[in-house]
């Protein structure tokens, strides 16, 4: 099976600092989006990338977060100055965009936990 | 708005069937998945099933749609105890973001 690769697995950071998750996607896909999951609540949606600009993007993604595909390999998400309510499980999900399936795949997830 | 909504826990014995349930609002949704998730670690695409289908079987996976109720079920056929994981349906409007459920934790006793 296909596989999204993220690094790191985990990382643990001080208030303040900036971190930046990183994502390898499948080779083919042309979707991307990120993900996040609080200890014990849902999976909540955070942004879409396609053709290098976001297409969709929640209220949970202000000012603080980006992403960008710096090397048309890596997809990124920096958030600027975290904060403690930022730790959590953040997933990345890749796409083909082909017509003909659904299969919308996730990486292993980057634990950040912010003290 | 988007919701879907899901039983929170399952409990089975190993070997029996279980089903998990789960209902959404958005009668747009192109596609319908099943994730899931160990202790510890990401989601898993189990199976989807596309709008215009009403079954879909996968080796020990049946997932039946009905639409017109927007009720999105999973079947496993002889649970095992590796089954045991957090189930996640999801619904998905268009090529749009997909929304989650809070996810059924399933239980497998020996």
């Amino acid at each position: 099976e296909p596989e999204v690769t993220q690094t790191p697995s985990h990382q643990v950071t001080q208030m303040g600092q900036e971190v930046i998750l990183r994502c390898v996607p499948i080779s083919n896909h042309l979707y991307f989006y990120w993900y996040r999951q609080i200890l014990g609540q849902k999976v909540e949606f955070l942004v879409s990338f396609y053709n290098n600009e976001i297409s969709e993007k929640s209220e949970i993604f202000d000012d603080q977060f980006s992403v960008e595909r710096p090397d048309g390999s890596n997809f990124t998400l920096k958030i600027r100055s975290t904060k403690l309510e930022d730790s959590a499980m953040y997933f990345c999900a890749t796409y083909s965009g082909g017509s003909n399936t659904g299969e919308l795949f996730f990486g292993e997830g980057s634990r950040l936990t912010v003290l | 708005g988007e919701d879907v909504e899901q039983s929170l826990f399952l409990s089975v014995r190993e070997g029996d069937s279980s089903v998990i349930n789960c209902t959404y609002t958005d009668s747009s949704s192109t596609y319908l998945y099943w994730y899931k998730q160990e202790p510890g670690a990401g989601l898993q695409l189990l199976t989807y099933i596309f709008s215009n289908m009403d079954m879909k079987q996968d080796q020990r996976l049946t997932v039946l749609l009905n639409k017109k109720d927007k009720h999105l079920s999973l079947r496993i056929a002889d649970t095992q105890t590796g089954d045991s994981a957090i189930y996640f349906c999801a619904e998905r409007p268009g090529y749009s973001t997909l929304t989650f459920g809070k996810g059924t934790m399933l239980l497998v006793s020996p």
